[in-house]
């Protein structure tokens, strides 16, 4: 596709239930960006994936979240046993350089809601 | 702690006047400065971008205005028109670093 593609749109879940979000990258990019927008705030990091090298986890909140790119191309975002907190918009964004992130592409992404 | 500050939280322009975002910043490591926009139920699409190098940057209506000295650095809208109506981001982050800090974002509304 033209963009970065995030699936679902929305996600609405019991609390304590897993979710997982997935994310198509821009082909070709080798960077991917997880991002955490809660309403009226700043969009939050999370992870980086940058080709093949170890991502950075270190924006992840707790170890309830995980995330994994397979094949350098798709990405998933796994929250486990989610709680009411964690609802917010997930964002993805992926680049063709490294580095500052700057000419960062993102998703539409996926509204989650624990109820 | 909130690597980058972000003000007004909201404002309201008239049609054709100028809208003024302010962000400040405090590690002087930071050597990108974008911002973004994002419309409702779309994530952020970047704006315009500077670099520390210039004071100044122009893209058609859209001006940054960076004061190193000050760690300051302000998004001019001009000729606000009401399809600007958005909010807006910004951002900065370091040569070498995997991630963008952003502000909390205002939200810009042009009144016709």
């Amino acid at each position: 596709g033209a963009g970065v593609s995030q699936s679902p749109s929305n996600k609405v879940t019991e609390k304590g239930k897993d979710v997982e979000l997935r994310c198509d990258p821009i082909s070709g990019h080798t960077a991917l960006y997880w991002y955490r927008q809660s309403l009226g705030q700043g969009l939050e990091f999370l992870i980086y994936f940058q080709g093949n090298s170890a991502p950075d986890k270190s924006g992840l909140p707790s170890d309830r979240f995980s995330a994994e790119r397979t094949g350098g191309s798709v990405s998933t975002l796994t929250i486990q046993r989610t709680q009411q907190e964690d609802s917010a918009v997930y964002l993805c964004a992926s680049s063709l350089a490294s580095g500052t992130g700057g000419s960062a592409f993102f998703g539409q992404g996926t509204r989650l809601t624990v109820v | 702690q909130q690597q980058v500050k972000q003000s007004p939280q909201s404002l309201i322009v008239q049609k054709g006047g100028i809208s003024i975002i302010n962000c400040a910043y405090e590690n002087t490591a930071f050597d990108y400065f974008p911002w973004y926009q994002q419309f409702p139920g779309k994530g952020p699409a970047l704006l315009i971008a500077i670099r520390p190098d210039v004071s100044e940057k122009k893209e058609g209506r859209f001006t940054i205005s960076f004061n190193k000295s000050a760690k300051q650095f302000s998004l001019h809208i001009m000729d606000s028109q009401p399809g600007d109506s958005a909010t807006y981001f910004c951002a900065a982050s370091k040569t070498g670093a995997n991630n963008l800090f952003f502000g909390t974002g205002t939200r810009l509304t042009v009144i016709p």
